[in-house]
């Protein structure tokens, strides 16, 4: 399969435990992030979403925290398991009102789940 | 699976020639992003369709240029291939009135 992301910082974790993937933000007036997971020959696929009005939200095994202060937002995966195992993308949206509202990814992790 | 489909799944292609790459979805969202993904870099916005019109660009040169059709599927053309141009490229689908954006497998290029 495709091999995505040969230079990426990189992140091992033990199978069950928890996991963080830290990302920084170019733009303050950012409005959206969202988290991507990709996996070898695919493309990304949406894991959560969070709006700049919230610091905090859950979903299943997931968390996002958003910290504006610092530009920093992170991803928490509790009880990490093999099929963990990929790229994780940061992105940011810019909403407008007229024309695109594309996204703005980050650099990536790669995340490697040690059975 | 998110239901978009990208041919061809990869592709080689020498310098200076031209390509087309397909995207289409099963969803009927009427919107759709094209990105190019450098291996060990994220996707890099080239342009957004949204109803067979160009919605936004991205930095890349007008040598790469699209179209949209009125079944919502679109194309992605690169004149002139430069060996930089090797790599994988992203349509996506984008749910109306969110920013969830259903991205396909890639075409992978690459120029030699």
């Amino acid at each position: 399969g495709e091999s995505v992301g040969l230079h990426l910082p990189t992140l091992s974790v033990q199978e069950g435990d928890n996991s963080i993937i830290n990302c920084a933000y170019s733009n303050s007036a950012s409005d959206y992030f969202i988290w991507y997971k990709q996996e070898s020959g695919k493309g990304p696929q949406f894991i959560i979403d969070i709006r700049s009005n919230m610091d905090k939200r859950q979903g299943q095994r997931v968390t996002v925290l958003l910290n504006k202060t610092v530009k920093h937002l992170s991803l928490q995966i509790a009880a990490t398991q093999p099929g963990d195992s990929a790229v994780y993308f940061c992105a940011e949206i810019l909403v407008k009102w007229a024309g695109a509202n594309n996204l703005f990814f980050g650099t990536g992790t790669r995340l490697t789940v040690i059975p | 699976e998110t239901g978009v489909t990208q041919s061809p799944t990869h592709l080689i292609k020498t310098r200076g020639q031209q390509v087309t790459l397909r995207c289409s979805s099963q969803s009927g969202h009427n919107t759709v992003s094209w990105y190019q993904q450098a291996l060990g870099q994220g996707p890099q916005f080239i342009f957004q369709y949204y109803r067979e019109e160009e919605n936004g660009r991205g930095n890349f040169p007008p040598r790469f240029s699209g179209l949209q059709f009125p079944n919502y599927s679109s194309e992605l053309n690169v004149n002139a291939l430069e060996l930089d141009d090797s790599a994988l490229y992203l349509c996506a689908y984008i749910r109306a009135a969110t920013y969830e954006q259903y991205f396909g497998p890639g075409t992978r290029l690459t120029v030699t």
